[in-house]
C-alpha cells in the first residue's frame, strides 16, 4: 500500500530557532514530492516540489530534501517565526496510466513556534 | 486573483438532508479534486474530474456524488448526509497533469457538522 509518514506529529520552538521535519514514503513509481504549509483553517499552500533527480530545494527559509534511494524527504526551517506556526503536509504523487498523478497525503506535522 | 472559491464555508446540518457544496475556479484549470481532512488521518480524495464531463472516485467515494458540467465548477453533493461526514472538506484544482510540476490550489475549506 502506497502510504506517506511523517515524524514528529507536532512541534513545539522557540521564535527564531531552527527545526527539521520529516517524510518517509513508499509510493511507487515515484513522481514528485512536494510540501504544503497549511495555516489553521486554511487550505494547503504548496512550499517546494522535487522530481526524482532533485535531492534538494529551497524557498527563502525553507529548504527541502529527498533522498529517492531511501524515499525519504526532509523540511529545514532556518530562524523560525510565529507566522510559521501550521501544519506541514507531505505529498507524494504517482504517474498512473493516462498522465494522472495519483497524490497521497501524509497526515502532517503540527508546528508551533513560541515567542 | 486567482483563486478556488468554496460554499458554504461552515455548515450544521441534520440526517438525511441533501446538500451541496459548489466549488469553484477562475484558473481555466482542467483537473478538479474534493478531499476531506479529518484528525490524524490527513487528507483523502473523494472524487476527482479531469476535464468537463470526466469524473472518477477516489479513496472514499462512498456516500457522495459530483458533476463537472462545467470547466470552472466541481459541485460536491450529499444526498443523504450522515454524521460519519462532518468534516473539513477541500476542493482543490490543477493544470493539466500531463507535467511532473502540476500544483494543486486549494479552496479554503467547508466545515460541516451532521448533526
Amino acid at each position: 500500500k502506497n502510504q506517506v509518514e511523517q515524524s514528529p506529529q507536532s512541534l513545539i520552538i522557540l521564535e527564531g530557532k531552527n527545526c527539521t521535519l520529516q517524510c518517509n514514503y513508499t509510493v511507487s513509481p515515484f513522481s514528485n514530492l512536494r510540501w504544503y504549509k497549511q495555516d489553521t483553517g486554511r487550505g494547503p499552500v504548496s512550499l517546494t516540489i522535487m522530481t526524482f533527480s532533485e535531492n534538494t530545494k529551497s524557498n527563502g527559509r525553507y529548504t527541502a530534501t529527498l533522498d529517492a534511494d531511501t524515499k525519504q524527504s526532509s523540511l529545514h526551517i532556518t530562524a523560525s517565526q510565529l507566522s510559521d506556526s501550521a501544519s506541514y503536509i507531505c505529498v507524494v504523487s504517482k504517474m498512473n496510466s493516462g498522465g494522472y498523478q495519483k497524490v497521497t497525503f501524509g497526515t502532517g506535522t503540527k508546528l508551533q513556534v513560541i515567542p | 486573483e486567482a483563486q478556488v472559491t468554496q460554499n458554504p464555508r461552515y455548515l450544521i446540518t441534520v440526517t438525511g438532508k441533501k446538500l451541496t457544496v459548489t466549488c469553484s475556479q477562475n484558473m481555466n484549470h482542467e483537473y478538479m479534486s474534493w478531499y476531506r481532512q479529518d484528525p490524524g488521518l490527513g487528507l483523502r480524495q473523494i472524487y476527482y474530474s479531469m476535464n468537463v464531463e470526466v469524473t472518477d472516485k477516489g479513496d472514499v467515494p462512498e456516500g457522495y456524488k459530483v458533476s463537472r458540467k462545467e470547466k470552472r465548477n466541481f459541485p460536491l453533493i450529499l444526498e443523504s448526509p450522515s454524521p460519519n461526514q462532518t468534516s473539513l472538506y477541500f476542493c482543490a484544482s490543477s493544470p493539466r497533469t500531463s507535467g511532473r510540476y502540476n500544483e494543486q490550489f486549494f479552496g479554503p475549506g467547508t466545515r460541516l457538522t451532521v448533526l
